[in-house]
């Protein structure tokens, strides 16, 4: 099956600081991208949609200058947590559909760790 | 709006049963695609099963079906012969397949196998 993959899988950042994660689709051409933020054992919640060329469209109560997303291309969709506090620490899941497919392929996930 | 709900937060099986984990929805959408997903403890999302709300059979894929009922708006998961490896959060998630196209998730439910 198609594969997304996301780097770093872990981080530990300090208060204050910008982190950048990366979720590139490997086999297949992602028209959209999705961020998904996971608390521990919740369920996943859909932060922002987002079409390659085209800004990204947040979901309700999800602060865009805070997760700034970028799709600049049809493999990679980058999510930036900035001036990062300890209550962004979460698993964030990135996945990505290809224009026609019912299937939506998630990425491994990557642990954030605010300190 | 859409909306997905999983009562059982979590769920215990014997080795080798049969489980049902329960799922409801509801949309306003008029086609929509109903999804199942299987996440262990490392984090990743592994997609199971898909059933399309205009589907005249339910889905199987192994020892997974669907159970689904449109008029009752469920779309229950079947996992046969189950495994010591099926331990893990199962989430059911919908997509309406016209304007609304994002996926949404339950708040899933936990499973245990025991031996």
């Amino acid at each position: 099956g198609a594969v997304v993959s996301q780097h770093p899988s872990r981080v530990i950042c300090k208060s204050g600081t910008s982190v950048k994660i990366e979720c590139r689709s490997l086999d297949f051409q992602a028209t959209t991208m999705f961020w998904y933020r996971q608390f521990p054992k919740k369920s996943l919640m859909l932060m922002a949609t987002s079409n390659e060329g085209s800004k990204a469209t947040y979901e309700q109560g999800v602060e865009k200058d805070k997760f700034l997303i970028n799709h600049a291309s049809l493999t990679l969709s980058t999510l930036t947590v900035t001036s990062a506090h300890p209550e962004d620490s979460s698993f964030y899941i990135c996945s990505a559909r290809a224009r026609v497919s019912y299937e939506q392929y998630f990425g491994p996930g990557t642990r954030l760790t605010v300190t | 709006a859409q909306k997905i709900t999983q009562t059982q937060p979590g769920m215990f099986v014997q080795e080798k049963e049969a489980v049902t984990l329960d799922c409801t929805y509801d949309t306003s959408d008029p086609s929509y695609g109903l999804f199942w997903y299987k996440q262990p403890s490392s984090g990743e999302m592994i997609f199971l099963i898909y059933q399309g709300s205009y589907d005249q059979q339910n889905a199987t894929e192994g020892r997974y079906s669907l159970n689904f009922q449109k008029a009752r708006k469920s779309a229950n998961l079947v996992i046969s012969a189950s495994q010591l490896g099926d331990s893990a959060m199962y989430f059911c998630a919908m997509r309406g397949l016209g304007g609304y196209n994002k996926l949404i998730f339950g708040a899933g439910t936990r499973l245990a196998v025991h031996p």
